[in-house]
C-alpha cells in the first residue's frame, strides 16, 4: 500500500525554522517526483515545491522562494522541506504529495509568537 | 503559469448528479488536469487524471460514480448518485513550466 507520513511541523516564532519529513513506503520513492502542498486555515490547496527522482531539480512556488529548501533521501525514501524565515501567512497544514496520485495526512505548521 | 478557475460552490440533492467545472485559460487548454477531493476535516485525496480528449483514469478505490470530460478549455468532474459523503471541496490541479496550479475549489453540498 502507497503511504506517504509527514511529521516535523509545531509552532514556531516568525525568524524561525523548522524542517518537516515525509517518509514514503509501498513504491519505488526514488523513481517519482514529490511535491510539497499546503492550505492556510479555511483556504485551498496551494503548491509550494517540487523535486525530481534524483534530487537534482528543485522548484519553488514564489510565496516560499528563498525561504524554503525541498530535498531528498533516496537510500531512506524520505523527502524533506526545510522552512526558514518563517512568517505567520505560512501558517498552514503542510502535505507531501506523490507525483499527483498519493497525498499525506498533513501536518500542521503554526507561526506565532 | 496556467490559471484554473472554478465556481465557489455546488449543491445537488441525494441521489441526483451534479457536474463541475474546471476551466483552463487559453494558452493551457491543452493541458492535463487532475481532479482531487478533500472532506471537511480531511486531507486531500486523488481522485482522477483528465486529459483533453476527454480521456480519464480514476484513482485507486475510486468509485465509477466519479467521471471526467472535457471540452475546449474545460474540463468537468460528473459525480452521479451522490452520496452524503460526497460533500467536499473539489480541487482540480494542473501544471505549467515548473509550476502547479490549483483552482480555488468548488464547495459540493448534498440537499
Amino acid at each position: 500500500e502507497v503511504q506517504v507520513v509527514e511529521s516535523g511541523g509545531g509552532l514556531v516564532q516568525p525568524g524561525g525554522s523548522l524542517r518537516l519529513s515525509c517518509a514514503a513506503s509501498g513504491f519505488t520513492f526514488s523513481y517519482y517526483w514529490m511535491h510539497w502542498v499546503r492550505q492556510a486555515p479555511g483556504k485551498g490547496l496551494v503548491w509550494v515545491a517540487v523535486i525530481n527522482p534524483d534530487g537534482s531539480s528543485r522548484f519553488y512556488g514564489e510565496s516560499v522562494k528563498g525561504r524554503f529548501t525541498v530535498s531528498r533521501d533516496n537510500d531512506k525514501d524520505t523527502l524533506y522541506l526545510q522552512l526558514n524565515s518563517l512568517r505567520a501567512e505560512d501558517t498552514a497544514v503542510y502535505y507531501c504529495m506523490r507525483y499527483y496520485d498519493y497525498w499525506g495526512q498533513g501536518v500542521q505548521v503554526t507561526v506565532s509568537s | 503559469q496556467p490559471v484554473v478557475t472554478q465556481s465557489s460552490s455546488a449543491s445537488a440533492s441525494l441521489g441526483s448528479s451534479v457536474k463541475l467545472t474546471c476551466s483552463l485559460d487559453s494558452a493551457f487548454s491543452s493541458n492535463v488536469i487532475t481532479w482531487h477531493q478533500q472532506q471537511p476535516g480531511k486531507a486531500p485525496r486523488y481522485l482522477m487524471k483528465l486529459e483533453g480528449s476527454g480521456t480519464y483514469n480514476l484513482g485507486s478505490g475510486v468509485p465509477d460514480r466519479f467521471s471526467g470530460s472535457s471540452s475546449g478549455a474545460d474540463r468537468y468532474l460528473t459525480i452521479s448518485n451522490l452520496h452524503f459523503e460526497d460533500e467536499a471541496d473539489y480541487y482540480c490541479e494542473t501544471w505549467g513550466s515548473n509550476t502547479r496550479v490549483f483552482g480555488e475549489g468548488t464547495k459540493v453540498t448534498v440537499l
